[in-house]
């Protein structure tokens, strides 16, 4: 299975700060990767596809980037809606794999 | 909008088999045009994949779980199922459906763009 590996897991952050996150795979992955954001006890909501395709509706402060094992999300400028778990996930190779999230919180 | 409305019991005792169903509206799971998963979210964990099914009946699952995960669906009722069998304290978690994008190809995508509310299934007798 390939590993997906999220930094940080957690970080504090002020209302319009820029904030990245970051994700490694274990192995190539073809820009095969998605970002979903989970808000406390609701269902994940994705991001971004494709490493860099906005999903419909989604906010244009919301970027991605990256190639080959090493991702990253980025937040423009952070809004209070924004605070939540971000989770990269893999679609190259079965079994698909999730990072371990990243919560970003209020500072 | 589509719109996925889980269904299916909240408490399943060890040994048994957990059943749950997920029912699509405001689009059609004949079409084809998509894939249809299960996710699941151990208490404060991360999310893992189970598998997915195609309109067509044709499945994949998670290798980790493949030997007691069963995931159908029906076209008639717009609905898809997922069973898990043989459960034990360790398959505790929310349980998501969500829909998947369909490749050109045939394949699926893999990403998932519409999710069920989730089910938080707890496992004990």
């Amino acid at each position: 299975d390939i590993q997906m590996t999220q930094s940080p897991s957690s970080l504090s952050a002020s209302i319009g700060d820029r904030v990245i996150i970051t994700c490694r795979a274990s192995q190539g992955i073809n820009n095969s990767l998605a970002w979903y954001q989970q808000k406390a006890g609701k269902a994940p909501n994705l991001l971004l596809y494709a490493a860099s395709r906005l999903h419909s509706g989604v906010p244009s402060r919301f970027s991605g980037s990256g190639s080959g094992t090493d991702y990253s999300l980025t937040v423009s400028s952070l809004q209070p809606e924004d605070f939540a778990t971000y989770y990269c996930h893999q679609y190259y190779s079965s079994p698909w794999t999730f990072g371990q999230g990243t919560k970003v919180e209020i500072k | 909008q589509v719109q996925l409305q889980q269904s299916g019991p909240g408490l399943v005792k060890p040994s048994q088999t957990l059943s749950l169903t997920c029912t699509v509206s405001g689009g059609s799971i004949s079409s084809g045009a998509y894939y249809w998963s299960w996710i699941r979210q151990h208490p404060g964990k991360g999310l893992e994949w189970i598998g997915y099914v195609y309109y067509s009946g044709s499945t994949y699952y998670n290798p980790s779980l493949k030997s007691r995960v069963s995931i159908s669906i029906d076209t008639s009722q717009n609905q898809f199922s997922l069973k898990l069998s043989s459960v034990t304290a360790a398959d505790t978690a929310v349980y998501y459906c969500a829909r998947d994008d369909r490749l050109p190809s045939g394949g699926p995508a893999g990403y998932l763009d519409y999710w069920g509310q989730g089910t938080l299934v707890t496992v004990s007798s």
